[in-house]
């Protein structure tokens, strides 16, 4: 079975770092991009930004180049996402995604469960 | 702003049909596929229709997509209480480097 599964739920205090993962298996880790989706709550999806671990080619979208890194371990086809310095509008849904990348064609096929970010103080 | 518009929301009475739609532009829905993704309250969002009109194995054939020029178009018939939940639009949009893009997403309440 293709699945993501993701880490669990996290709290932490604004000016934490913290570093969330996303495991693929079932399929070839290497060949698809697997990308960040934020969730605020009661908002919409926004894409954060993609990495292929083939290559660990890397892309941020606008609004979170320099906010986050996304990285990749292929020894655990494991993908992360970490912030240095967390602020409390960080608190959020965060959901990795597997896409094809040649195309659109197939779509965001493959999603994880989601992790639930909170910051407060 | 989402790059692509979406109604916020729509609704109908159960069994009837509904439809949301999305639009866009040249650089997005216009030379890309256009996929949508349901989400029901409290979980993942999941790929409903891919290749503008196409369904995973398990969607039923109650739900339908299509796209003409820089709009595409998401139709449910014989609508389910199930089926309340957002939907979303998606598509590369050929201007970013992370590629992906979704519409800001329409809650389908069923009446």
């Amino acid at each position: 079975e293709v699945q993501l599964v993701q880490s669990g739920a996290e709290v932490k205090k604004p000016g934490e770092s913290l570093k969330i993962s996303c495991k693929g298996s079932g399929y070839n880790f290497a060949t698809y991009w697997i990308g960040w989706v934020r969730q605020m709550p009661g908002k919409g999806l926004e894409w954060m930004g993609i990495i292929y671990p083939g290559d660990s080619d890397t892309r941020y979208s606008p609004s979170f180049e320099g906010q986050v890194t996304i990285s990749v371990d292929r020894s655990t086809t494991t993908v992360y996402l970490q912030w240095s310095s967390l602020k409390a509008s960080d608190s959020a849904m965060y959901y990795c995604a597997r896409s094809g990348i040649a195309s659109a064609e197939d779509g965001v096929d493959v999603w994880g469960q989601g992790t639930k970010v909170t910051v407060s103080s | 702003q989402s790059v692509l518009t979406q109604p916020p929301s729509v609704s109908a009475a159960p069994g009837q049909k509904v439809t949301i739609s999305c639009s866009g532009g040249s650089s997005n829905i216009g030379n890309n596929y256009v996929s949508w993704y349901q989400q029901l309250p409290g979980t993942a969002p999941k790929l409903l229709i891919y290749g503008n009109n196409r369904r995973p194995s398990g969607i039923p054939d109650r739900f339908s997509g299509s796209k003409s020029g820089t709009s595409a178009t998401l139709g449910i018939t014989g609508l389910q209480t199930g089926d309340e939940a957002d939907y979303y639009c998606g598509t590369w949009d050929n201007n970013l480097s992370t590629a992906w893009v979704f519409g800001g997403g329409t809650k389908l309440t069923v009446l």
